[in-house]
């Protein structure tokens, strides 16, 4: 069975610094990895995905992640924060047919 | 509408009466997910709607929860003897297929047992 584990249940961070969210995840077969975010009093929205071709993938608002099979892990990175990007950050993963499975979520904190 | 809908927004029950949580998926979508969102808990899969397949239910926590998709498109979450314990947010999502299609989530329902 597929997990995903998030290594950080907090990452504060002072605006304009770069952040990395870690996501490992665990499964016996190929999967698609996905990043969503909860901003405060709202519901989830995709931020970026991988389903195969290049490891990097670029989502909304600046984030990016990176796809590596050998440490089957799938980060999150942003270069630089804002404020804005105060959120919660969930890290999902599904097999090719099947539920998509989450990971406990990563609280960003960005300080002024 | 154009996204998925759930109903009721907030729900206060007392310990030990049942309760039916309602979301309507977004048209056409074939796969539905209910979810629980406890704080500091992340989002603990519940139950899987997948067309006419049989629902993967392995993440239903006690034989209390049960949902039905009616005709392939609403689909109703009940919980019977509520908890106190059974307070969260219950989120539902639908995709318009399985793999590595976006979910779309609704806005939830939070539930409080009293």
């Amino acid at each position: 069975a597929q997990s995903v584990t998030q290594l950080d249940s907090q990452v504060p961070v002072f605006e304009e610094a770069p952040v990395e969210l870690r996501c490992n995840y665990s499964s016996s077969v190929s999967v698609y990895l996905f990043w969503y975010v909860q901003y405060p009093n709202q519901g989830l929205q995709l931020l970026l995905k991988y389903l195969s071709g290049s490891t990097l993938v670029k989502g909304i608002n600046g984030f990016e992640a990176e796809f590596n099979k050998s440490q089957t892990s799938f980060h999150l990175r942003k270069p630089s924060v804002h404020i804005s990007d105060t959120a919660e950050y969930f890290c999902a993963v599904s097999e090719l047919v099947g539920k998509l499975i989450f990971g406990q979520g990563t609280t960003l904190q960005v300080k002024p | 509408g154009a996204g998925v809908s759930q109903s009721p927004s907030n729900k206060v029950t007392e310990k030990g009466k049942d309760v039916e949580l309602r979301c309507d998926p977004i048209s056409g979508h074939t796969a539905l997910y209910w979810y629980r969102q406890s704080l500091g808990q992340g989002l603990e899969f519940l139950i899987y709607f997948q067309g006419n397949s049989a629902p993967d239910k392995s993440g239903l926590p006690s034989d209390r929860f049960s949902a039905e998709r009616t005709g392939g498109s609403v689909s109703t979450l009940t919980i019977q003897r509520t908890q106190q314990e059974d307070s969260a947010v219950y989120l539902c999502a639908s995709s318009s297929m399985t793999g590595g299609t976006e979910a779309f989530f609704g806005q939830g329902t939070r539930l409080t047992v009293v």
